[in-house]
């Protein structure tokens, strides 16, 4: 069946650190695929999509591109800051499906 | 941009009795809304998806008795637990698809902290 798989966290950074949360999939056809961010005590928020094979989805400094070859999506952001700390969750959706699927969630920390 | 309000956002309550939580689609129209629950250690879990005046979907194993899922309209869907138990204690999440395209991005409400004491 169709999954997906993101690195286990926490992942603790300093500020500016470079930051890159690992994402692989599993699915028949082609899935889209996101990254949502989860902030304390709330629900979740998109970050970016991508839609097809090769495409890069950015927002807020994050980037992630979708790679076909490799079945990845990892988020990537150069810089830091200590407002990135979050619950980021890599997700995916087939065609004609109505249902999401999510990883489990990756927990990120930044010191300052 | 479309917003998603979930209420109450926490909820405490004795043992045996029943909680409603409501989702609503503030600056849209959602025909479909899924149900989520967030365990510790971050995990979503998909509930059931509402769609509006038909039954929910239920996943498997997910008591549909237990967790009464109503979508009157196009934009309101409630989940009332019912006979809650401290086992149900929980982060509930409801989301909604804006759009009819199965790869429009969901949006979420802020969640409901359900406490069973």
């Amino acid at each position: 069946g169709n999954s997906v798989t993101q690195m286990e966290g926490p992942v603790t950074l300093s500020e500016e650190a470079f930051l890159t949360i690992n994402c692989t999939y599993t699915a028949t056809g082609y899935p889209s695929l996101f990254w949502y961010v989860q902030y304390p005590g709330e629900g979740l928020q998109l970050l970016l999509k991508a839609t097809k094979a090769d495409d890069k989805g950015s927002n807020k400094g994050f980037e992630a591109t979708y790679r076909k070859e490799t079945t990845s999506f990892h988020l990537e952001k150069g810089s830091v800051q200590v407002s990135d700390s979050a619950v980021y969750f890599c997700a995916l959706v087939k065609n004609r499906d109505d249902k999401i699927i999510f990883g489990k969630g990756t927990r990120l920390h930044i010191l300052p | 941009g479309a917003v998603v309000s979930q209420h109450p956002s926490r909820v405490i309550c004795k043992s045996g009795t029943s909680v409603k939580i409501e989702c609503r689609s503030l600056d849209f129209q959602a025909t479909t809304m899924f149900w989520y629950r967030q365990f510790p250690k971050q995990s979503l879990m998909l509930m059931a998806t509402s769609n509006e005046g038909s039954k929910a979907t239920y996943e498997q194993g997910v008591e549909k008795d237990k967790f009464l899922i109503n979508h009157a309209s196009l934009t309101l869907s409630t989940l009332t637990v019912t006979s809650a138990h401290p086992e149900d204690s929980s982060f509930y999440i409801c989301s909604a698809r804006v759009g009819s395209s199965y790869n429009s991005p969901l949006h979420f409400g802020n969640g409901t902290r359900l406490t069973v004491t």
